[in-house]
């Protein structure tokens, strides 16, 4: 069965540090990975996604995120922190069916402050 | 365009009562998913629409829980009988049939008292 762990229920960081948030998945099949933001009262917002391809991934808001099959992690990262980054953040992997849908199996998040 | 979107935002309800929330995706999405959120956690899997059918409602805790999609666009979460264990928030997210990339609206925050 496939399912997500996130390393950190919280992390904080300063302006303008690395922003590093962990993501470790299980999957018996080659796997789609996502990652979502959340801001307070807010819906997911889709900051990036692994399908096939390039392993490392780009997203929006400076976000890049690295698939490393041999670790089965897909951590998050940017190089500098804003203060508007302070959200949390979902991993998800993707499960696809025989019925051509996908089910998202999200890791717990993580909850990201930024500090001046 | 719009986004997905849902109605009320927010829904308090006795213990015992019958509730509904709404959601309308993006239009031409025919996929359309219903995720429930515990406060502390991830978004966990209710139940998969494919234009007006159920395809999947593996997710849905008890038969308390059923939805609709009866014209294949709006759809609606029923909780009959609420318990405070329903409290969450709920979300609706919608797809094109072919893309693995779903798009979520901002959620309808259920408290049961």
């Amino acid at each position: 069965a496939q399912s997500v762990t996130q390393l950190g229920s919280h992390v904080s960081v300063s302006e303008g540090a690395l922003v590093l948030l962990r993501c470790n998945y299980s999957s018996s099949v080659p796997p789609y990975l996502f990652w979502y933001v959340q801001y307070p009262n807010q819906g997911l917002q889709l900051l990036l996604k692994y399908t096939t391809g390039a392993t490392l991934v780009k997203g929006i808001n400076g976000f890049e995120a690295e698939f490393k099959k041999s670790e089965t992690s897909f951590h998050l990262t940017k190089p500098s922190a804003h203060m508007s980054d302070a959200a949390e953040y979902f991993c998800a992997v993707s499960v696809r069916f025989s019925g051509g849908y996908n089910k998202l199996i999200f890791g717990a998040g993580t909850r990201l402050a930024v500090h001046p | 365009g719009a986004g997905v979107s849902q109605t009320p935002s927010n829904k308090v309800t006795e213990k015992g009562k019958y509730v509904e929330l709404r959601c309308d995706p993006i239009s031409g999405h025919t996929a359309l998913y219903w995720y429930r959120q515990s406060l502390g956690q991830g978004p966990e899997f209710l139940i998969y629409f494919q234009g007006t059918g159920a395809a999947d409602d593996s997710g849905l805790p008890n038969d308390r829980f059923f939805a609709v999609r009866p014209e294949g666009s709006v759809s609606t979460l029923k909780i009959q009988r609420t318990e405070r264990g329903d409290s969450a928030v709920y979300l609706c997210a919608s797809s094109l049939v072919t893309s693995n990339t779903q798009y979520f609206g901002p959620g309808t925050r259920l408290t049961v008292l």
